[in-house]
């Protein structure tokens, strides 16, 4: 079984439009992230999710709204997408918050392509 | 702010031969330092970590890593490269609470 699961792993869409990606932990893991990587394959934090609260936003634009139901899921909700969204983004978990020898789980990853 | 750095894009091995792939942190207290690899078209898989103790780190797949304080290094290696070994190698550091700063990455080439 995956560990962390992203869907979709494609997703193709014009500029303009809304669109959501999902993501599932079956570690029982309390927190959970998401990464955006760019074309440089620079990877960077966007959101981490403990417990379903919000603890970290790391200045992504308002048209990104992360969701949390509960502490298996943290889905991305992109509104308005933008030519500069195109990435590849990840989602992670890992148990304990606060404690920093944790080690963080990805998935596969969602590549995004706005056109 | 804390952060960590890969000096270089690409490092090519021949199969067998030792590799190392370079990584300098700079951080205010006690480093957390991570390394994880990047497979084409896959998600980030864990490696290694130091958080404190033995400098020597070993982790999976045959790598270790080596924390340097005097020279706040953490350089991966392996004695003996594998083609298989072929990836994306990410440097990471996390400097408090819980996301994790990456470095821009390293492309390990092994050649047979």
């Amino acid at each position: 079984d995956t560990a962390v699961s992203q869907t979709p792993k494609y997703l193709v869409t014009q500029m303009g439009n809304d669109k959501s990606i999902k993501c599932e932990q079956n570690l029982g893991h309390d927190t959970m992230y998401w990464y955006k990587q760019d074309s440089k394959k620079f990877l960077k934090i966007m959101f981490s999710y403990n417990n379903k609260e919000l603890i970290i936003n790391e200045t992504v634009p308002n048209r990104f709204s992360p969701k949390s139901p509960d502490k298996a899921h943290l889905n991305l909700h992109i509104n308005s997408l933008e030519l500069g969204d195109s990435a590849v983004y990840f989602c992670a978990s890992s148990q304990g918050m606060g404690h920093r020898g944790n080690i963080q789980y990805f998935g596969a990853g969602t590549r995004l392509s706005v056109l | 702010a804390q952060s960590v750095a890969q000096p270089e894009d690409q490092v090519n091995v021949a199969e067998g031969n030792p590799l190392t792939v370079k990584c300098t942190y700079s951080v205010s207290g006690n480093p957390y330092l991570f390394w994880y690899v990047q497979y084409p078209n896959r998600g980030l898989q864990f490696l290694l970590k130091y958080i404190t103790g033995d400098n020597l780190v070993k982790g999976s797949y045959g790598f270790e890593a080596e924390f340097n304080k005097s020279q706040t290094s953490f350089h991966l290696k392996k004695p003996s490269a594998l083609v298989s070994d072929s990836a994306l190698y990410f440097c990471a550091v996390r400097p408090g609470g819980n996301k994790l700063v990456f470095g821009a990455g390293t492309i390990l080439r092994v050649k047979s």
